[in-house]
């Protein structure tokens, strides 16, 4: 199983430029997230998606937007880059069956460093 | 959202047990408690988790307040393997949308 892939694994952006961070998982998770770790501190929750089709905003959504494409596809897009927006980016998925009861555990990419000049 | 305030770091000498402290005051009755580390260079990995019950699986334990205001993640012996940082978060069962947040973590060193 390849859990959750996450690319680039490594992007330098220039301040302005945009580009769009991928994730994928294949294990058939409702919820997914999205994650920023600056040098030396925690993880930030910038965005997540409980379900497929819905979005909502974490603590640092400000500069970014995001797609839950489908299922397995949830994207995290800069439209203009920022010195700021220097950080490792994390992407998780974890299931969630509220009928259930059921709340499973975070599975998370390995990540992607984004420099940004 | 439920918080949890954990110390900012602890040390440890290698192969001895280490009991991480976790608190959740304003925990919520369908909140489970999960414990998650980072190894340095890597992306967080789930450790254990539990809702009311102690629990044991091949990594730790995770001892569980009676109240279950705190918690208290159990290395029985600490490796040189261990060094990461460790974060006890909150998930609810019930909340919508789960907006889940992690605390600061506690950085734990092991001494050899």
């Amino acid at each position: 199983n390849a859990g959750v892939t996450q690319t680039p694994k490594f992007q330098v952006l220039k301040t302005g430029q945009s580009m769009t961070l991928q994730c994928a998982q294949d294990m058939n998770h409702n919820s997914m997230y999205w994650y920023r770790q600056d040098p030396g501190m925690g993880l930030r929750l910038i965005y997540y998606s409980a379900s497929e089709g819905t979005t909502d905003k974490g603590e640092v959504p400000n500069g970014y937007n995001v797609s839950r494409l489908n299922k397995r596809e949830f994207s995290l897009r800069l439209e203009s880059a920022a010195p700021s927006q220097t950080s490792v980016y994390f992407c998780a998925s974890s299931f969630w069956d509220r009928a259930g009861l059921t709340n499973e555990k975070l599975f998370f990419g390995s990540g992607t460093q984004l420099s940004v000049l | 959202d439920a918080k949890t305030t954990q110390p900012n770091s602890m040390e440890s000498n290698e192969e001895e047990p280490v009991h991480l402290p976790c608190n959740h005051s304003t925990i919520s009755g369908t909140d489970y408690i999960h414990w998650y580390r980072q190894l340095p260079s890597q992306g967080p990995e789930y450790v254990i988790h539990g809702l009311t019950s102690n629990v044991n699986n091949r990594m730790a334990s995770l001892a569980i307040a009676e109240d279950r205001k705190s918690s208290t993640l159990i290395l029985h012996r600490a490796t040189l393997r261990d060094a990461a940082v460790y974060y006890c978060m909150l998930h609810s069962a019930m909340e919508y949308g789960n907006k889940l947040v992690f605390g600061a973590g506690t950085i734990l060193r092991v001494k050899s």
